[in-house]
């Protein structure tokens, strides 16, 4: 059983409509990641959240993006203009102490048509 | 910048040893991870070292040279299921709560 649920599994989108990725956790983690993979490219970060704000992000997530946890459980992924080339593996991530606390949730696919 | 090479692709033959080699440049290092990821799921968790050595886990072995910057990870008794992706991922410490830069990943097939 994930211990980091991902909804929906797989999103097909219109170019320029609005999609919203949801990342549920289980425990109450305090660091929160997401992630993107485009087919047969590697992981890369897009921007960490700690303590309901964001605290870093990298050149990929610009104005389209943004995050919020909403509910105080929540953790979503905002793309507001999707393109093309936005279509990816999302996935977030939590941390956790201890060696093997990254841990990443089960994944949304993502395709912009 | 952040540079993280492993081999792109290996081949093994089940029951045996195989090697896949990572090799880091980072802006900072707080500990190297490998995962392990089927096609279209996500990456688990296999290892993680942050000290200099090996750390052993069951089939799995993984070593870390902080000077040289590199490390490997180590699979024994290969069975055809380990056929996948292996990533190497370095965590760096920053403002963010460490976030991981990952390469490319090796993809390893297992045969008979």
């Amino acid at each position: 059983e994930p211990e980091v649920t991902q909804t929906p599994s797989h999103q097909v989108t219109q170019m320029g409509q609005e999609v919203i990725l949801r990342c549920v956790p289980i425990s109450n983690h305090l660091y929160f990641y997401w992630y993107r993979q485009i087919l047969g490219q590697k992981v890369e970060f897009l921007v960490s959240f700690y303590n309901n704000e964001i605290s870093e992000k990298s050149e990929i997530f610009d104005d389209q993006f943004s995050v919020e946890r909403p509910d105080g459980s929540n953790f979503t992924l905002k793309i507001r203009s999707t393109k093309l080339e936005d279509s990816a593996m999302y996935f977030c991530a939590r941390l956790l102490q201890g060696a093997d606390g990254y841990t990443f949730g089960s994944g949304t696919r993502l395709t912009v048509v | 910048g952040q540079n993280i090479d492993q081999p792109t692709e290996m081949t093994a033959t089940e029951g045996a040893i195989v090697q896949i080699n990572c090799t880091y440049q980072t802006s900072g290092f707080n500990g190297l991870f490998w995962y392990q990821q089927h096609a279209g799921e996500a990456p688990t968790f296999l290892s993680y070292n942050v000290l200099d050595g090996l750390e052993e886990k069951g089939r799995f072995s993984s070593f870390l040279s902080r000077s040289k910057g590199y490390s490997y990870l180590l699979l024994k008794e290969l069975q055809m299921k380990d056929s996948a992706s292996y990533l190497c991922a370095v965590r760096e410490p920053t403002g963010g709560g460490n976030k991981l830069t990952f390469g490319t990943g090796t993809q390893l097939k297992v045969e008979l």
